[in-house]
């Protein structure tokens, strides 16, 4: 398949230590948030979403922070895996009663054994 | 149940024919989502239908672009008098219309000579 990621911001981190992806989000007014994972040839999966009225979300080895002053979502993996490995995305709903998303451009994460 | 799945999952086509995308939601999902990924970058949205609500077409990048969803099934994507910016993966996605996360198909991947 198709690899996905081969020009986009790249983070590499060792087996077993945490990984930290940001991301800069574009409207104010994005009342909800997804992170989604890509691997290669695949389309994004789902990992963990916030809602803004929160500003911390903990799922199985992943939390996702949101500081709406800056509007700066970020995500946290802990003890990185070789299976970690993919493209990430962070997804804004704009609002307004619409499911209508904006992706960021995302940020490929490279584990290394 | 089956995930979303998406046809062809490859297509190469000559500079100013027409091509249509097609994509099977899940079952019971009454959100459907079309987006581009060129390569190396994020996903742009295209075209979102929700139930029986007239489809939001504001990522449609020109005329040439257009979609239709039989009720609440199948989804195609055609693109008409296809040019070589048009060479990208389209991704289709459907939801729940009370929950806001979104389930991928593989994509299709369009490469235009």
């Amino acid at each position: 398949g198709e690899s996905v990621g081969l020009h986009l911001p790249t983070l590499s981190v060792q087996e077993g230590d945490n990984s930290i992806i940001n991301c800069a989000y574009s409207n104010s007014a994005s009342d909800y948030f997804i992170w989604y994972k890509q691997e290669s040839g695949k389309g994004p999966q789902f990992i963990i979403d916030i809602r803004s009225n929160m500003d911390k979300r903990q799922g199985q080895r992943v939390t996702v922070l949101l500081n709406k002053t800056v509007k700066h979502l970020s995500l946290q993996i802990a003890a990185t895996q070789p299976g970690d490995s993919a493209v990430y995305f962070c997804a804004e709903n704009i609002g307004s009663g619409t499911y209508k998303y904006i992706f960021g451009t995302g940020t490929r994460l490279k584990v290394l054994a | 149940g089956a995930g979303v799945s998406q046809s062809p999952s490859n297509k190469v086509t000559e500079k100013g024919k027409d091509v249509e995308l097609r994509c099977d939601p899940i079952s019971g999902h009454t959100a459907l989502y079309w987006y581009r990924q060129r390569l190396g970058q994020g996903l742009e949205f295209l075209i979102y239908f929700q139930g029986n609500s007239a489809p939001d077409k504001s990522g449609l990048p020109s005329d040439r672009f257009s979609a239709e969803r039989t009720g609440e099934s199948v989804s195609t994507l055609t693109i008409q008098r296809t040019q070589q910016e048009d060479s990208a993966v389209y991704l289709c996605a459907s939801s729940l219309s009370e929950t806001h996360e979104q389930f991928f198909g593989p994509g299709t991947r369009l490469t235009v000579l």
